[in-house]
């Protein structure tokens, strides 16, 4: 199994801030690295797969890029909208998600 | 518009089997590059992959709950996934997503099912 680490684990930040959250891979997975946000409640929403692509209708303020075993998730200026849990998923083999990053309001 | 909903029993014994249905619509898993996924998570805690079947019957498990696992297309338009010997380490949110092969990223997501493993 590929295991994937994500820091931190938590996260303070307040509105307009840049935010960017990191995702080890215990292995090399090129670029097979997908990003999920997920509120309270509700299912996950695919943001960026294959490390940098933006999934159509999510906003350009997120951004993602990497390749190997380093990746990051970055939101240039955070909304109110976007306090809630991130995931990043290695499908380079057996898909693995990562243990998620609580991002709050500060 | 691509929707899945997640259907069955919210309350199971232990060492039962729980089968989940699936039931999308707007695509069809005989088309080259889709294929239907099962997540799951348990309450307050991260996502946990489970298995996928492909377009051509690929089907992929995790390797840690292989052995009790089975998917399979009912239909057309169903997946069904099937987990023997439920325990109450099992109580979760069960998802079915739609997958892109090609990434393997999720697209499109159903509600969610809460199992309850419980005497």
């Amino acid at each position: 199994d590929i295991q994937m680490t994500q820091s931190p684990s938590s996260l303070s930040a307040s509105v307009g801030d840049r935010v960017t959250i990191t995702c080890r891979a215990s292995q090399s997975i090129s670029s097979h690295l997908n990003w999920y946000q997920q509120k309270r409640g509700n299912a996950p929403k695919l943001l960026i797969y294959a490390a940098s692509s933006l999934q159509s209708g999510v906003p350009s303020r997120f951004s993602g890029s990497g390749s190997g075993t380093d990746f990051t998730l970055t939101v240039s200026s955070l909304q109110p909208d976007d306090f809630a849990t991130y995931y990043c998923q290695q499908t380079y083999s057996t898909p693995h998600f990562g243990q998620g990053t609580r991002l709050e309001i500060k | 518009q691509i929707t899945l909903k997640e259907s069955g029993p919210t309350l199971v014994k232990p060492t039962q089997t729980l089968t989940l249905t699936c039931t999308f619509s707007d695509f069809s898993l005989s088309t080259s590059g889709v294929g239907v996924t099962w997540i799951r998570q348990p309450p307050g805690k991260a996502l946990e992959w489970l298995a996928v079947i492909y377009w051509n019957d690929d089907k992929r498990y995790s390797p840690s709950l292989r052995s009790r696992l089975t998917i399979i297309e009912a239909s057309k338009n169903q997946v069904v996934l099937t987990m023997t010997n439920m325990d109450p380490v099992d109580t979760a949110t069960y998802y079915c997503a739609y997958t892109n092969y090609g990434s393997g990223s999720s697209s499109y997501w159903g509600q969610g099912t809460l199992v309850t493993v419980s005497s």
